[in-house]
């Protein structure tokens, strides 16, 4: 079982609308949970943190979490075409562990 | 001003080359990684030092070492390049140890092994 799964993607969505992608993780005692956008042929950058159980919101992104379930996820509400990455998502216990990521095209 | 810089951006070898690529972070971090992002775009943690200090050593070949001059310098030198160490690798770095998942990415090394 891998430590963090997310889904591939694509996943395609218009202007306008909300993006929602999802990830799980395999350790319990897992603590931290964070996000990361990678732009196509750039490098990973820290866009979401969250630690504790319900919804963390900044500006147009809202990270969730569920530690019962075992589950994050992370919305984007009004996508727009810059929003277009892979998004990876990362647990954190002794070691940063990412997700494969979930590639988002925003349609304009 | 750059805050994690490495070089060089990009390397194309033959089979059997030893190479180097170096990592500088400005943002007075103590704790530095290095990742490797494979084909399918996973990334994969490889190394970690704090303070000069090796935290992790992931399973990975012989042939990766990694040396820390000073807090602020990880480098990673390869030896006898194989067609499979072709990826992109980042160096990154956070405050510390504690604050393990809020990395700073450098831009990245992709290295092509033929």
């Amino acid at each position: 079982q891998k430590e963090v799964e997310q889904n591939s993607g694509p996943l395609s969505v218009p202007e306008g609308a909300i993006a929602s992608l999802n990830c799980t993780y395999s350790d319990r005692g897992s603590q931290s949970f964070f996000w990361y956008r990678q732009y196509s042929g750039k490098s990973p950058e820290l866009i979401m943190f969250i630690y504790s159980n319900g919804d963390k919101e900044d500006g147009r992104f809202t990270a969730q979490l569920n530690k019962a379930s075992q589950y994050v996820s992370l919305l984007i509400r009004d996508s727009q075409p810059s929003d277009s990455a892979t998004y990876l998502c990362a647990v954190s216990i002794h070691k940063l562990s990412f997700g494969a990521g979930t590639t988002v095209t925003v349609r304009a | 001003d750059t805050a994690v810089s490495q070089t060089p951006k990009y390397l194309v070898t033959q089979m059997g080359n030893d190479k180097s690529i170096k990592c500088e972070q400005n943002l007075g971090h103590d704790t530095m990684y290095w990742y490797k992002q494979d084909s399918k775009k996973f990334l994969k943690i490889m190394f970690s030092y704090n303070n000069k200090e090796l935290i992790i050593n992931e399973t990975v070949p012989n042939r990766f070492s990694p040396k820390s001059p000073d807090k602020a310098h990880l480098n990673l030198h390869i030896n006898s390049l194989e067609l499979g160490d072709s990826a992109v690798y980042f160096c990154a770095s956070s405050q510390d140890m504690a604050s393990g998942g809020e990395q700073f990415f450098g831009p990245g090394t992709r290295l092509t092994v033929l």
